[in-house]
């Protein structure tokens, strides 16, 4: 089975609120990634969070990874129409720092 | 421009044919992967490549084959041994530190079998 799951699976908020996704896991892992993919395109790297960190942020974004609990949550602020997108964690483990395994994602919706 | 360049954008196969979809990276990026994307489903690794002339086996490969003779390019070829080929498929590259992996990627191909 996939290594990170997201929750929740599809969010629908106002323009200007807050939007949080979290994502949990289920081995150790040497980092967690946070990806979006706008309808029918590729991903875009967000933010990279380390298993020695705690929380990362990056303009409107603030990422937590809790490694006792085996879970991070993304934080958009903020939100506006143009973060309309799928929201994936991926997560690298084990001795491979090539292999990323991802979620099945968060569809976020902002309404104008 | 830097990127990664995936062609072509739609592809239609009649079933028991081979395809071949293309991937570009001018990154100068050591690894290369593939993903298969289904709908609804996050990502699952099919192959993927750490340098030019050398790549492993990911979740799912069987019924796809992948070659790297230039560091630029890996093709992903769906051959016929693949029951259920249609799905959007999505090539990345990455230079893998010790910082992490961050991982670059095309726009996708989207496979249909007729």
């Amino acid at each position: 089975s996939q290594q990170g799951e997201e929750d929740p699976q599809a969010l629908s908020i106002q323009e200007g609120e807050n939007a949080t996704m979290n994502c949990s896991y289920k081995t150790s892992i040497n980092n967690l990634q946070w990806y979006r993919q706008n309808s029918g395109r590729g991903l875009v790297h967000l933010i990279l969070i380390r298993s020695n960190e705690r929380e990362k942020h990056s303009g409107r974004l603030r990422v937590t990874l809790d490694t006792s609990k085996k879970s991070s949550s993304l934080l958009i602020t903020a939100s506006r129409a143009a973060d309309t997108a799928s929201y994936f964690c991926a997560t690298a483990f084990g001795g491979s720092n090539y292999k990323l395994t991802f979620g099945k994602g968060t569809l976020l919706t902002v309404n104008p | 421009d830097g990127g990664i360049t995936q062609s072509p954008k739609y592809l239609f196969r009649k079933e028991g044919q081979n395809v071949t979809l293309s991937c570009e990276q001018n990154l100068n990026h050591d690894a290369m992967y593939w993903y298969r994307q289904d709908p609804g489903q996050g990502l699952r690794l099919i192959y993927y490549s750490q340098i030019v002339n050398d790549f492993q086996k990911g979740d799912i490969a069987e019924g796809y084959s992948v070659s790297r003779e230039k560091k630029e390019s890996f093709p992903l070829t769906v051959t016929s041994a693949q029951k259920n080929p249609t799905a959007f498929y999505l090539c990345a590259s990455s230079q893998p530190r010790t910082a992490g992996n961050e991982q670059f990627f095309g726009p996708g191909t989207r496979l249909t079998v007729l």
